[in-house]
């Protein structure tokens, strides 16, 4: 069956690291998306792709990047992890098209201490 | 860029009682909304969506109402059970080439056996 896997799903590391967390999916989706969720801001875009070599900035960029190489894979780097980026991080994906749904990984937690 | 306001934050209601939360958005070429719930630890699950083109959708216990002229959208949950209970998102997905949606912060829904 197709899906979306997330890794790690938890992670602890220190203030400064650089983290990368990975994102596949085997629809072959064109759309990825990455989200953080945090208590009372419900889920924020940060990066999203439309396709290979296509990425941009969402709501909350700030800190981090990400690149799409092939269809399957959306890695989300966090340059040097900050206590503010603890967080629960989701990936997603769609199809094309209007209306499509979007499809969530079941997410990683992520401590920085 | 769009902005999704949800109403209530949180939620209590009697097993067997209906339960309607409410939702805003500001880009009037908005033209997807979904539903996701998502329970405690889990990743957020698509329940039910509406197109700008309809008024009204309905999926067994749950429906969703749009009223474009305002600008809001409700869900309404009848008979509920204590599965019910979970975290529910609303989002806007605002087309004209984007794919994105711009989620709500979440209306945590209590059912009280």
């Amino acid at each position: 069956d197709a899906e979306i896997t997330q890794s790690p799903r938890h992670k602890i590391t220190e203030t400064g690291r650089q983290v990368t967390l990975a994102c596949h999916q085997t629809w072959n989706h064109n759309n990825m998306f990455w989200y953080r969720q945090d208590l009372g801001h419900g889920l924020r875009l940060i990066h999203y792709s439309y396709g290979v070599q296509d990425t941009n900035k969402g709501e909350v960029s700030d800190g981090y990047s990400v690149s799409r190489s092939n269809t399957e894979d959306l890695p989300l780097t966090l340059e040097s992890a900050a206590s503010s980026q603890t967080s629960v991080y989701f990936c997603a994906s769609s199809n094309t098209g209007l209306a499509s749904e979007q499809y969530f990984g079941p997410g990683t937690r992520l401590t920085v201490t | 860029g769009e902005n999704v306001e949800q109403h209530p934050s949180t939620l209590s209601v009697q097993e067997g009682d209906s339960a309607v939360i409410k939702c805003t958005y500001s880009d009037s070429a908005s033209n997807y909304f979904p539903w996701y719930k998502q329970e405690l630890g889990k990743r957020p699950q698509l329940i039910i969506d509406i197109r700008s083109n309809v008024g009204e959708k309905k999926d067994q216990r749950i429906a969703v109402t749009l009223n474009k002229t305002a600008k809001h959208f409700s869900l309404h949950i009848t008979e509920t059970q204590p599965e019910d209970s979970a975290v529910y998102f609303c989002a806007a997905y605002s087309g004209a080439g984007s794919y994105q949606l711009t989620f709500g912060k979440g209306t945590k829904l209590s059912v009280i056996p």
